[in-house]
């Protein structure tokens, strides 16, 4: 099925674990970003891609690294995850620059205690 | 800066009854501006869109919107609300490669 794909659905860390939040789209969309969602917060732009090799920063990048080696792989980095990481993930893709919409992916909820 | 307000944390309507969500967003220029729909535990979903032309869209899910450029809003209404509305709203504006989003509106509705 054509969409977003991200993985895993849900994790829980250790604070200083790293880890990866995988994310893929088979649309051949040029686009793809990573959001972090919080209570009250809508959703905030954390990296973003705008094709293969290259990337730039969001709103709230500090402690977050990405890389876009191919156009449908986008993966996100924890570095040193920290409680306040705690949040639920969304990637999204969208084709040229976006103003047809964005597809979200279905979400990956961190917890790190 | 680049900003998109919903006034309304929180709204509850009757079944049946008249929908309208609020949004006003803050742009040097027309964004792209969507409305996504969240269920609980749920993506989001792409309910419309604008970003030129008829300022009167239609949507998924009979909603709609209108953009008003001289009040900065793009508010969302449906004439009759389902109980399967009940969800969290997004109003959201975009420019190319990157999207802000409001911080949403919850709707409860009661049968």
């Amino acid at each position: 099925n054509a969409g977003v794909t991200q993985t895993p659905k849900f994790q829980v860390l250790k604070t200083g674990q790293s880890m990866t939040l995988q994310c893929a789209q088979d649309m051949n969309h040029e686009y793809m970003s990573w959001y972090r969602q919080d209570p009250g917060m809508g959703l905030r732009l954390i990296h973003y891609s705008v094709g293969a090799g290259i990337t730039d920063q969001g709103e709230v990048p500090n402690g977050y690294n990405v890389s876009r080696s191919t156009t449908e792989d986008f993966p996100l980095r924890l570095l040193s995850a920290a409680p306040s990481q705690t949040s639920v993930y969304f990637c999204a893709s969208s084709y040229n620059k976006g103003e047809h919409g964005y597809t979200f992916g279905s979400g990956t909820r961190l917890t790190v205690v | 800066a680049q900003s998109v307000t919903q006034p309304d944390i929180h709204i509850t309507v009757s079944e049946g009854a008249s929908l309208e969500l609020r949004c006003n967003y803050s742009y040097g220029a027309t964004p792209y501006l969507f409305w996504y729909v969240q269920s609980p535990g749920q993506g989001l979903q792409l309910l419309l869109k604008y970003f030129s032309g008829d300022t009167l869209v239609q949507g998924i899910k009979g909603f709609e919107a209108e953009f008003k450029r001289s009040q900065s809003s793009f508010n969302l209404r449906k004439p009759s609300v389902h109980w399967s509305d009940a969800a969290e709203y997004f109003c959201v504006g975009g420019t190319a490669s990157k999207l802000t989003f409001g911080t949403g509106t919850r709707l409860q509705v009661t049968l």
